[in-house]
């Protein structure tokens, strides 16, 4: 039973250039939640979505960011017009809802040149 | 919102030693709290966790106490090895925020031999 699939690992984007970033969550697993990690520091919530709908994105800067998680594919999460301040790991984790443990994938680095 | 604070952010043990790692919350209305420990490179794995009916867990080496009325938790590793170096965090969730996680800045443990 494969993890939560993030991809890509790394991704390289110069200042202005769009970012998107995958996630597939678990097997059976309809919630999926975005974490942004800065160096150093902790996990933020970014967003909570469940299949086609976004539960709570308080978390996400309102410009030049967007998620979303369709009824087939993975869950992605988009950043547009990226600057150096984007740069940072962001992970993904999944859930099949209530108080049942999140399961995160191994992140994806993102570096703003 | 939810606000955790986690103690010690960085501890430093002999191995064999015990450690321990403190937070604290602040929404009465959290009832979940699990620990994950994150390695280099890697996504935070989840390692233990506790629900508010119960005050106490153990498995293993690892354990973790839960005192409502003072809303705090505490982790503790007995036994360390060096393979339990990794930052280490707590994070605290309810209903309300639909189980997203609000995580605790980490503990970096080193273990020395």
């Amino acid at each position: 039973n494969a993890g939560v699939m993030q991809n890509p690992r790394h991704l390289v984007r110069r200042r202005g250039q769009e970012a998107r970033l995958r996630c597939s969550p678990m097997k059976g697993h309809s919630h999926v939640y975005w974490y942004r990690q800065l160096p150093e520091e902790g996990l933020k919530f970014m967003v909570y979505l469940q299949k086609e709908n976004i539960i709570d994105e308080s978390g996400m800067p309102k410009e030049r960011f967007s998620a979303e998680f369709p009824k087939e594919g993975p869950s992605i999460l988009r950043i547009q017009q990226v600057v150096r301040g984007d740069s940072a790991a962001y992970f993904c984790a999944s859930s099949p809802g209530g108080d049942t443990p999140l399961h995160f994938g191994n992140g994806t680095r993102l570096t703003v040149t | 919102g939810e606000n955790v604070e986690q103690h010690p952010s960085t501890l430093s043990v002999q191995e064999g030693d015990s450690a321990v790692i403190k937070c604290t919350y602040s929404d009465s209305a959290s009832n979940y709290f699990p620990w994950y420990k994150q390695e280099l490179g890697k996504g935070p794995q989840l390692i233990i966790d506790i629900r508010s009916n119960v005050g106490e867990k153990k498995d293993q080496r690892i354990a973790v106490t839960l005192n409502k009325t003072a809303k705090h938790f505490s982790l503790h590793i007995t036994e360390t090895q060096p393979e339990d170096s990794a930052v280490y965090f707590c994070a605290a969730s309810s209903s309300n925020s639909g189980y997203a996680l609000n995580f605790g800045k980490g503990t970096s443990l080193l273990v020395t031999p």
